[in-house]
């Protein structure tokens, strides 16, 4: 299958500075790609859709300002956490729909961790 | 809006046990749902997906789903689970991909 890679997997950060996580459809264009964050022993919470040449769609609650989604290619979509606080430590998935538009390719995720 | 609900949110059971986990849709017109699965430590991956026509799927690992208009359901089902399917198991229509809140699966050897 089609394959997203994420990164970094990793990330710690200090509060107030801001972090950017990298998803990128290695093998196939995506006009859309998906961001989402999972608390421990939670479901994955969609946090916007992310079009390729527009701007992102968020979800009821998300705030736009705080995590900032750029698609600035059919390949690459960037999610910026800025001025981050440690309450925004979680786990952040991405994921990319095959040009078909039917199947969803996940990214492993990154772990962001804010001290 | 699309929406869809898991009522089972932690599931033990012993090998070679009967598997069946709930998926319940909300909305009307058009109904695609698929089943996906992670692995700890592992990526999602797709299980499964209904889009139309046979209303029971099979998937890989000996998964198969069965779409039941009537009862808004899309549960997953294995007639005998394995250790390595201890993972958690997540419901979602693949237009809007909002999931259900995701049953782990725990099998016992």
């Amino acid at each position: 299958g089609a394959v997203v890679s994420q990164h970094p997997s990793r990330v710690i950060c200090k509060s107030g500075t801001s972090v950017k996580i990298e998803c990128r459809s290695l093998d196939f264009q995506a006009t859309t790609m998906f961001w989402y964050r999972q608390f421990p022993k939670q479901s994955l919470m969609l946090m916007a859709t992310s079009n390729e040449g527009s701007k992102a769609t968020y979800e009821q609650g998300v705030e736009k300002d705080k995590f900032l989604i750029n698609h600035a290619s059919l390949t690459l979509s960037t999610l910026t956490v800025t001025s981050a606080h440690p309450e925004d430590s979680s786990f952040y998935i991405c994921s990319a729909r095959d040009p078909g538009g039917t199947e969803a390719f996940f990214g492993q995720g990154t772990r962001l961790t804010v001290v | 809006a699309q929406s869809v609900s898991q009522h089972n949110h932690h599931v033990i059971l012993s090998e070679a046990a009967s598997l069946e986990l709930g998926c319940n849709y909300s909305y009307g017109g058009t109904v695609n749902l698929f089943w996906y699965v992670q692995y700890p430590g592992q990526h999602l991956q797709l299980l499964l997906k209904y889009f139309s026509g046979d209303p029971l799927v099979k998937g890989i690992k000996g998964f198969e789903a069965e779409f039941i208009k009537s009862k808004f359901s899309f549960n997953l089902r294995k007639p005998s689970v394995q250790w390595s399917d201890t993972a958690e198991y997540f419901c979602a229509p693949p237009q809007s991909l909002i999931f259900g809140k995701g049953t782990k699966l725990s099998v016992k050897p």
